[in-house]
């Protein structure tokens, strides 16, 4: 069945690059997205990719996509204290099954 | 523009009892979704709506039903509370059914 994979905790300091990386088994995914939730809320889009892009980038955000591996990543630039949260990647197929699967979502924590 | 508003937050019930949760959609959006957080779990896909009808549907026991108005609002509603009905339900919508979801920040359920 589909799986979505993501390591559980990064730590990083204040101004440095935070990568935060997710694997998925789906081969049929078309969809995949990064979203942020903070303490007490829902959760916050980020950004997303199609599946025939390798890379998208948006402000501080980087988003790469290697297909055959099943691999995306999300690359923060210059972290800042308001980035600690923890981060979902999701991934949807475009037929069929169409419900976004979750990863169990990393916990970003940033040291000042 | 208003984001997805849910009601309530926060609710407390008892075993046996039922409960109703609302969510009004982003203006214009015409799909909603919810989705169940626990920590043990993660984030399950509960249902999908689109006009009025459900378009997908989780692996959820018939207790857990669902229904859009069509003003786009949906509701969804638990009967036979158990205790590991206790969750964050989020609902999400988006502008067609292959567009982006956006959530609100959910209500939280405790079953005692």
């Amino acid at each position: 069945g589909e799986d979505v994979e993501q390591s559980l905790f990064l730590s990083v300091r204040e101004g440095d690059s935070s990568v935060i990386n997710c694997t998925y088994t789906d081969s049929s995914s078309t969809y995949l997205y990064w979203y942020k939730q903070e303490p007490g809320a829902g959760l916050q889009l980020l950004t997303y990719i199609f599946s025939n892009m390798d890379m998208k980038q948006d402000q501080r955000l980087t988003v790469l996509l290697n297909k055959k591996d099943k691999h995306l990543s999300l690359r923060i630039a210059d972290t800042q204290t308001g980035d600690s949260a923890i981060y979902f990647c999701a991934e949807r197929a475009d037929t069929g099954r169409r419900a976004l699967t979750f990863g169990s979502g990393t916990r970003l924590q940033v040291q000042p | 523009k208003a984001g997805v508003t849910q009601t309530p937050r926060y609710l407390i019930k008892t075993r046996g009892q039922q409960v109703t949760l609302s969510c009004s959609p982003i203006s214009g959006h015409r799909s909603v979704s919810w989705y169940q957080q626990t920590p043990g779990q993660g984030l399950q896909f509960l249902f999908e709506y689109f006009s009025e009808t459900q378009r997908n549907k989780g692996n959820f026991p018939g207790r857990f039903s669902g229904r859009q108005f069509s003003n786009s609002r949906s509701e969804m509603n638990v009967s036979t509370l158990e205790l590991g009905d206790s969750a964050l339900y989020l609902c999400a919508s988006s502008l067609e059914v292959n567009s982006p979801l956006h959530f609100g920040n959910g209500t939280r359920l405790t079953v005692t």
